[in-house]
Order: C-alpha cells, then sequence, then structure tokens
C-alpha cells in the first residue's frame, strides 16, 4: 500500500492563480481530512469528506473547494491564490470500524505551496 | 468545539535525560481521544501516543508516557532518555468521538536534543 499520497510536493503561485492539490489514499477510508499548517497556528481544518459524494467545511474553508467523486480521491482547489494561503497542506484519511469511527489518521506527506 | 493549548513554544533536553511537555485542552464532549504526534523536519507527522478519555490508566509506549488528568483537562507527554533522533516539533490534539473523525491540534513545541 501506498498510503496517504500528495502531488506536488512543492508549488510556487502568483496571486489570482487558481491550483488543485491532489490527494489519493489506497486503503479504501472513508474518511478524508484536508489541514493546513501555518507558523505559530498548529494544524487546521480546511474541509473534510465522510464518504464519497459528501463533503463539509471546516475551521478555515475560505478560498477553498473540494470534492469527492471516489473514495480514493480528494482534491482540493485553490479558486484565487492570495498570499494568505501561503502554508504547507496536509491530506488525512481515517476509517471506521463495524460502524465506530477509529482514531487512526493517516498522513500524507504534505505540499509546500508559496503565493507570491 | 475542541481547544488545545501548548504553552511552551521550545523546550530543550540534554541527550539520555527526561523531558515533559505540557498540554492543556478544553471540550465539552464527554468521550474523547487524545495524542501526540511528531513532525521531524521531513514534515511527516507520526502519531507518538495517544489516550482514550475514559481510560483512567495512563499510556505508555516504550519511552514515551503521558500524564493524563481528565479533571484538569491536562494532558503532558514525557519522553525519557532522550535521544537525538527525538528532536522535533510535537503536537498534542484532541479527537471528539462523535463527528467526523477531524482532530484539534495545539501550535506545537519545537524540541531541541542536546548532545
Amino acid at each position: 500500500n501506498a498510503g496517504v499520497t500528495q502531488t506536488p510536493k512543492f508549488q510556487v503561485l502568483k496571486t489570482g492563480q487558481s491550483m488543485t492539490l491532489q490527494c489519493a489514499q489506497d486503503m479504501n477510508h472513508e474518511y478524508m481530512s484536508w489541514y493546513r499548517q501555518d507558523p505559530g497556528m498548529g494544524l487546521r481544518l480546511i474541509h473534510y469528506s465522510v464518504g464519497a459524494g459528501i463533503t463539509d467545511q471546516g475551521e478555515v474553508p475560505n478560498g477553498y473547494n473540494v470534492s469527492r467523486s471516489t473514495t480514493e480521491d480528494f482534491p482540493l482547489r485553490l479558486l484565487s491564490a492570495a498570499p494568505s494561503q501561503t502554508s504547507v497542506y496536509f491530506c488525512a484519511s481515517s476509517y471506521s470500524l463495524g460502524g465506530t469511527l477509529t482514531y487512526e489518521q493517516y498522513f500524507g506527506p504534505g505540499t509546500r505551496l508559496t503565493v507570491t | 468545539a475542541q481547544t488545545v493549548t501548548q504553552s511552551q513554544p521550545e523546550m530543550s533536553v540534554q541527550e539520555a535525560e527526561t523531558v515533559t511537555l505540557s498540554c492543556t485542552y478544553d471540550t465539552s464532549e464527554s468521550d474523547y481521544y487524545l495524542f501526540w504526534y511528531k513532525q521531524p523536519p521531513s514534515r511527516q507527522m507520526i502519531l507518538v501516543i495517544r489516550q482514550e478519555a475514559y481510560k483512567q490508566q495512563n499510556a505508555t509506549e516504550n519511552r514515551f508516557s503521558v500524564n493524563f488528568q481528565k479533571a484538569a483537562k491536562s494532558f503532558s507527554l514525557k519522553i525519557s532518555d532522550s535521544q537525538l533522533g527525538d528532536a522535533a516539533m510535537y503536537f498534542c490534539a484532541s479527537l471528539p468521538e462523535t463527528g467526523a473523525n477531524n482532530l484539534f491540534f495545539g501550535t506545537g513545541t519545537r524540541l531541541t536534543v542536546i548532545p
């Protein structure tokens, strides 16, 4: 298993450009999440999904869109990049067991995004 | 919502010594999980130890142990026999049992290990 993969590892954008951060997992996990990590702020939840076709907002959703058309993929779209979106982005997945949520969170390696 | 506070932005420890990292949290949930994650320079988030809130016994994983004080909402991490490879950012996090399995993180503590 590859686990949770993220592409690209690094990206530089100009203000106003759009792009998609890719996240995929091959563990058949129902739950997937996007976090951003800023210096001195810890990780904060952007969007999450509890299954294919279902998404919801987290703590800091503005400026981002997500969709979940398959169990495996959960892309994060930046609509019009702003310098405030300069951050490290982590994708994570997790699963339930017999209908009960588990605590296991599997993180991807992160994408470092710089917006100039 | 849950909030997690780490009041020590930086800590240092001599190799082979013991260090304790502090964490407090606030939650209205009756059932939740608490975690310590390690983030080395590679950026990878690595689970160090977890604690189920309903368990009174403190969790232990080799050189890592926690002091869980539920009434005080405190969850500190003790690293014994510190090694150079322990140098990293450490994040305390909480996860409510209800909801969508999403973590609430503290702001992190950077641990330096001095040879």
